[in-house]
């Protein structure tokens, strides 16, 4: 049962365009979501998050949506850059003091110069 | 910049042994967890650790697995008779609250021959 589904494996962007990532969860119980990025043979690195009581969040160049009622959200990247290629992952976070997430499977972003 | 840190960075072991997994989360943080990462499939949630206890753990975590914070410090992951199946890279992170972003450790190779 997967809970986080990222249904593209892949995506190529030229440099300087926007990448979108998509996100779709089936739990209504998380309260938060968040987006890590993550290059081989290293742990993910947190890049934002949002609370399931907004529906954007903006941090530079990247900016997620949310959209509640369609179990839904987004990554955008703007301008893509060649260093932003990596594996992204969404995770969904829930529940008091727990705190643990649960990720999808990710997606490959390739930036091409 | 603190940063969790992970050791060792490969263990190689043979099937049926104990391993044990190191890890020195963020000093402030509370929330303790560990993930893996089976090549080629997407992080997953093994278990969270708060206040000196389990707070919550996945179906995968058996009874083959433990953790275990022996002094103010470490938090560990000992894996007591190792199968094949439990090669993966292993992530340990660490967050402040319930509801912020864990930090992720560089991970451990683990390969079980």
């Amino acid at each position: 049962d997967q809970q986080v589904k990222q249904n593209s494996p892949s995506l190529s962007v030229q440099e300087g365009r926007i990448s979108i990532l998509n996100c779709d969860y089936t739990n209504s119980m998380f309260d938060y979501f968040l987006w890590y990025k993550k290059y081989p043979a290293e742990g993910p690195t947190f890049l934002i998050s949002i609370s399931s009581i907004k529906d954007k969040n903006e941090d530079g160049r990247f900016t997620v949506f949310l959209n509640k009622s369609a179990k839904h959200l987004s990554l955008h990247i703007v301008p893509s850059q060649p260093g932003d290629s990596a594996v992204y992952f969404c995770a969904g976070g829930y529940g008091g003091s727990q705190g643990n997430l649960i990720f999808g499977k990710g997606t490959k972003l390739s930036v091409k110069p | 910049e603190p940063e969790v840190t992970q050791t060792p960075s490969h263990q190689v072991t043979q099937m049926g042994q104990e391993v044990i997994l190191r890890c020195v989360p963020i000093s402030n943080h509370l929330y303790f967890y560990w993930y893996r990462q089976i090549l080629g499939q997407k992080v997953e949630f093994l278990v969270s650790f708060y206040n000196n206890e389990i707070s919550e753990k996945s179906e995968i975590f058996d009874d083959q697995f433990s953790v275990e914070r022996p002094d103010g410090s470490n938090f560990t992951l000992k894996i007591r008779s190792t199968k094949l199946e439990d090669s993966a890279m292993y992530f340990c992170a660490s967050s402040a609250g319930g509801h912020t972003e864990a930090f992720f450790g560089q991970g451990t190779r683990l390969t079980v021959v």
